[in-house]
């Protein structure tokens, strides 16, 4: 079975500073990672995705994301924080196993950018 | 512009009373769910459907209902049966369900509570 973890419930970072946000994943087969972000009273909104190819995934408004097989991680990562990426973000995992087809999503991490 | 419009906004529910909410995609998706998001929990699915005239249970279907007569709709019913229904459901669709490499596009929810 699939299974997103997010180990951190909330992340704090100084408005220009870099920032990281976590995610480990558990799949049977070869994983499709996604990171989406939740600003308050809406949806999740598409940040970027790892299917194959290079480890580091560039998405949208600055963010990047590293593919780890051997530790099963997909770290989301900004080089310069702005306060505007205050918001709830989410990991999210497919793999093709038969029973593995739909999205599992993990808890979601509350990341705070400081002035 | 494309996308996904859920209404309404808030709802809220009787004792006893069943309450229908509604999606609607101008997104031409062939594939369109339903999840229940809870602070902490991340999000459940509920049930997704693949194509016209079919649907399919999720992780939390119990006490919920849906239809997709039509491509561009995929009204969730939240029953009497459901016991706990406060919480923030969201509607999503992607391209094509077996397209494991697609992202899925979201509503921006309606918040349901009891009365």
């Amino acid at each position: 079975a699939q299974s997103v973890a997010q180990p951190e419930d909330q992340v704090n970072v100084a408005e220009g500073n870099p920032l990281t946000v976590k995610c480990t994943y558990s799949v049977s087969g070869n994983p499709y990672l996604f990171w989406y972000v939740q600003y308050p009273n809406r949806g999740l909104q598409f940040l970027l995705k790892y299917i194959t190819g290079d480890n580091l995934v560039k998405g949208s408004y600055g963010f990047e994301a590293e593919f780890n097989k051997s530790q099963t991680s997909f770290h989301l990562k900004k080089p310069s924080a702005l306060v505007s990426d205050s918001a709830l973000y989410f990991c999210a995992v497919r793999d093709i196993e038969i029973g593995g087809q739909n999205f599992v999503f993990g808890p979601g991490t509350r990341l705070s950018v400081l002035p | 512009d494309g996308g996904i419009t859920q209404s309404p906004k808030y709802l809220f529910r009787k004792e006893g009373q069943n309450v229908t909410l509604s999606c609607e995609q101008n997104l031409n998706h062939d594939a369109m769910y339903w999840y229940r998001q809870d602070p902490g929990q991340g999000l459940r699915l509920i049930y997704y459907s693949q194509i016209v005239n079919d649907f399919q249970k999720g992780d939390i279907a119990e006490g919920y209902s849906v239809s997709r007569e039509k491509k561009e709709s995929f009204p969730l019913t939240v029953t009497s049966a459901q016991k706990n229904p406060t919480a923030f459901y969201l509607c999503a669709s992607s391209i094509d369900h077996q397209e494991f490499n697609q992202p899925q596009h979201f509503g921006d929810g309606t918040r349901l509570s009891i009365l």
